[in-house]
């Protein structure tokens, strides 16, 4: 079975600077998908990120980007210029490519706090 | 284009009862999955349901149940509740593609509450 471990429990930034969200996972499988989803406080769910394992090249979304090292199963989210509104909980979470399954894996989660 | 319904967003209930909840997936959305959501378990998967057959299952009690009507549209079901179910119950939908990562789009979540 696959694991997510998020190690951060909680984290903050000063606005305008970059801060790193930390995920690691086990998996023995090949092919796979990674994400990073945000839960604000109004605890809708939102995708920030996702990346293709077989994809080398790190996913990049506005501000939001990721340092995938497939080798290491490290899967970290950098947020650069952090807004207020980034404050939230933010999960990476792990998905089988196959497997006719969508089924996700999640981490425990990193509770985000953006200080003006 | 909706987004993913849930209902209702809250409700108490108390021993022994049984709830039923509601998710619309998106129009289109033939997948819908569901996940509790408590602070010392975090996120953990319940069910998924493509076509209105079950077709992947998490380690959860019979007494949580589901199914999925002709129109996508879902139903998750607890009885007999204890105070461990007491949790945040999201609903997810996905398009259903040979291709592409299919990503989840979540519910606000239906918050359950048992005393």
């Amino acid at each position: 079975a696959q694991t997510v471990t998020q190690s951060q429990p909680e984290m903050s930034v000063q606005e305008a600077e970059t801060v790193t969200l930390s995920c690691t996972y086990d998996t023995s499988e090949s092919d796979y998908y990674l994400f990073w989803y945000k839960q604000p406080p109004s605890r809708q769910m939102i995708l920030v990120i996702r990346q293709e394992a077989y994809k080398q090249q790190n996913a990049t979304e506005n501000r939001f980007s990721v340092n995938f090292q497939k080798a290491a199963k490290s899967f970290s989210l950098k947020i650069s210029d952090s807004q207020l509104g980034d404050a939230a909980m933010y999960f990476c979470a792990y998905r089988s490519r196959g497997a006719g399954s969508y089924q996700l894996t999640f981490g425990k989660g990193t509770k985000l706090s953006v200080i003006p | 284009k909706a987004g993913v319904t849930q209902t209702p967003r809250y409700l108490i209930k108390t021993r022994g009862q049984q709830v039923t909840l509601s998710c619309s997936p998106i129009s289109g959305h033939r997948s819908v999955s569901w996940y509790q959501q408590t602070p010392g378990q975090g996120l953990q998967f319940l069910f998924e349901y493509f076509s209105e057959t079950q077709r992947n299952k998490g380690n959860f009690p019979g007494r949580f149940s589901g199914r999925q009507f002709s129109n996508s549209r879902s139903e998750m079901n607890v009885s007999t509740l204890e105070l461990g179910d007491s949790a945040l119950y999201l609903c997810a939908s996905s398009l259903s593609s040979s291709s592409g990562a299919n990503v989840l789009t979540f519910g606000a979540g239906s918050r359950l509450t048992v005393l």
